[in-house]
C-alpha cells in the first residue's frame, strides 16, 4: 500500500497560470480532503469528497476546484493562480468522516 | 525511509484520568514536530516543537520533544469527554515543506 500520494512535491507558478495538484489513495477510502497550511497556521479545509461524484466546499474553497471521478483520485485545480495561494497543500483520505485521516506528504506551491 | 510512528493506536480511559500519547520519528534533516487533534473533518493544530526539552502547554495539554531519543509525548491531564478525538503527529524536514504523518492515536474518554 502506497497510502496517499501527491504530485508534484514542489511547483512555482506565475500569477494567472493554472495547474492541477494530483492526489491518489489506494486504500479504497470513500472520504478525501484537500487542505492548505500556511506558515505558522493550522490546516484549513479547501474541499472534501464523500465518494466518487460527490464533492463539497470546506472552509476556504475560493480559487479552487475539485473533481472526484474515481474513488482513488481527487485532483485539486487552481485556475488563475494568485500569490495568496502560496502554501503547502495536503491531501488526505479516510474510511469514514470521523475516522483517522491518512495524509499525503504535501505539495509546496509558490505563486510569484 | 522517513517515518513517524504513534502509540498506542487506540486508548480508552475514564474521565479525570491522565493520558500520555507517544510519537517517535526517524526523519532525515528533522526540523519540527507537530501535534494535531482531529475531530470530524479537519484536524486542529495543537503544538509545534522544535527544541528539545522545552515543554509547551495549553490548558490541560502539554507536549515535549526529545531530539536525542527522537520522540515526543502529548500529555492530557484531567481528561474530559471532549478530549475524545484522534491525535495526529507529523514531522517536518529542513529539506522541504513536506510532512511525514503518523497514523494517529484514537482516544476515547468514557464518562
Amino acid at each position: 500500500n502506497a497510502g496517499v500520494t501527491q504530485t508534484p512535491k514542489f511547483r512555482i507558478l506565475k500569477i494567472g497560470q493554472s495547474m492541477t495538484l494530483q492526489c491518489t489513495q489506494d486504500m479504497n477510502h470513500n472520504y478525501m480532503y484537500w487542505y492548505r497550511q500556511d506558515p505558522g497556521m493550522g490546516l484549513k479545509l479547501i474541499y472534501y469528497s464523500v465518494g466518487a461524484g460527490i464533492t463539497d466546499k470546506g472552509e476556504v474553497p475560493n480559487g479552487y476546484n475539485v473533481s472526484r471521478s474515481t474513488t482513488e483520485d481527487f485532483p485539486l485545480r487552481l485556475e488563475l493562480a494568485a500569490p495568496s495561494q502560496t502554501s503547502v497543500y495536503f491531501c488526505a483520505s479516510s474510511r469514514g468522516l470521523e475516522e483517522t485521516q491518512y495524509f499525503g506528504p504535501g505539495t509546496r506551491l509558490l505563486v510569484l | 525511509e522517513d517515518k513517524v510512528v504513534q502509540s498506542p493506536l487506540s486508548l480508552v480511559v475514564h474521565e479525570g484520568d491522565t493520558v500520555t500519547l507517544n510519537c517517535s520519528y526517524e526523519v532525515t534533516n528533522f526540523r519540527s514536530l507537530l501535534w494535531y487533534k482531529q475531530e470530524k473533518k479537519a484536524p486542529t493544530f495543537l503544538f509545534m516543537l522544535t527544541s528539545s526539552g522545552i515543554e509547551k502547554k495549553s490548558g490541560r495539554l502539554s507536549s515535549i520533544l526529545d531530539k536525542k531519543e527522537l520522540f515526543s509525548i502529548l500529555n492530557i491531564t484531567a481528561t474530559q469527554t471532549g478530549d475524545s478525538a484522534i491525535y495526529l503527529c507529523a514531522s517536518s524536514m529542513d529539506s522541504n515543506y513536506q510532512l511525514i504523518w503518523g497514523a494517529g492515536t484514537k482516544l476515547i474518554i468514557k464518562p
